[in-house]
């Protein structure tokens, strides 16, 4: 199958940017997901970005997506402790089954 | 709405067991994912239903593993037997179009001692 990866660990102080990156590899990937994972919860979509797009912006989160070089990434603005949490990138691959990254896991120091 | 439903939301088990894990996904969702999380492998899709039918079970890892959507509203996951490998947790997803991205349950911790 195809691999997506993501860097293991960032930390952050609260109010500065995060910048949490993907790499994917299935070029014929038409959608591309941020999922956010808090401690003993299931996954929480946060956003996705159809791959015709290069930016979307929503509140304090922008993806931006550079398809020539199969790179995403997502940005939060004004990280909060609330934000601590791991993120997992994912592409939509044939049919609808979607490929998970191993997660970026994200500490916010106050 | 409630969101996708699992339970139990802990299992613990002896080697050998029938262990069956269950998921009630988005009314109106019209796919249903399940997902299997460990530290050593992340996330692996082990099957998928698309209005009841299994379209991909190419990630079930064995036939110990069978999951069955008798209707739009349930889904099960049965290990049988159940082995320590098994252990990790178990993700259920629902989808309206497949594209939209999913809406997970709160998974359920199995534990096989």
């Amino acid at each position: 199958g195809e691999d997506v990866e993501q860097s293991l660990f960032l930390s952050v102080r609260e109010g500065d940017s995060s910048v949490i990156n993907c790499t994917y590899t299935d070029s014929s990937s038409t959608y591309l997901y941020w999922y956010k994972q808090e401690p003993g919860a299931g996954l929480q979509l946060l956003t996705y970005i159809f791959s015709n797009m290069d930016m979307k912006q929503d509140q304090r989160l922008t993806v931006l997506l550079n398809k020539k070089d199969k790179h995403l990434s997502l940005r939060i603005a004004d990280t909060q402790t609330g934000d601590s949490a791991i993120y997992f990138c994912a592409e939509k691959e044939y049919g609808n089954k979607l490929v998970f990254g191993a997660g970026t896991i994200l500490r916010v120091k106050s | 709405d409630a969101g996708v439903i699992q339970s139990p939301r802990h299992e613990v088990t002896e080697m050998g067991q029938e262990v069956t894990l269950r998921c009630k996904p988005i009314s109106g969702h019209d796919y249903l994912f399940w997902y299997r999380q460990t530290m050593m492998r992340g996330l692996e899709l082990l099957i998928y239903f698309n209005n009841n039918v299994p379209i991909d079970d190419s990630g079930m890892p064995e036939d110990r593993f069978s999951a069955k959507m008798p209707n739009a509203s349930f889904s099960t996951l049965k290990i049988q037997p159940s082995e320590p490998r098994d252990s990790a947790v178990y993700f259920c997803a629902s989808s309206l179009t497949g594209s939209d991205g999913y809406t997970f349950g709160s998974g359920t911790r199995l534990t096989v001692v």
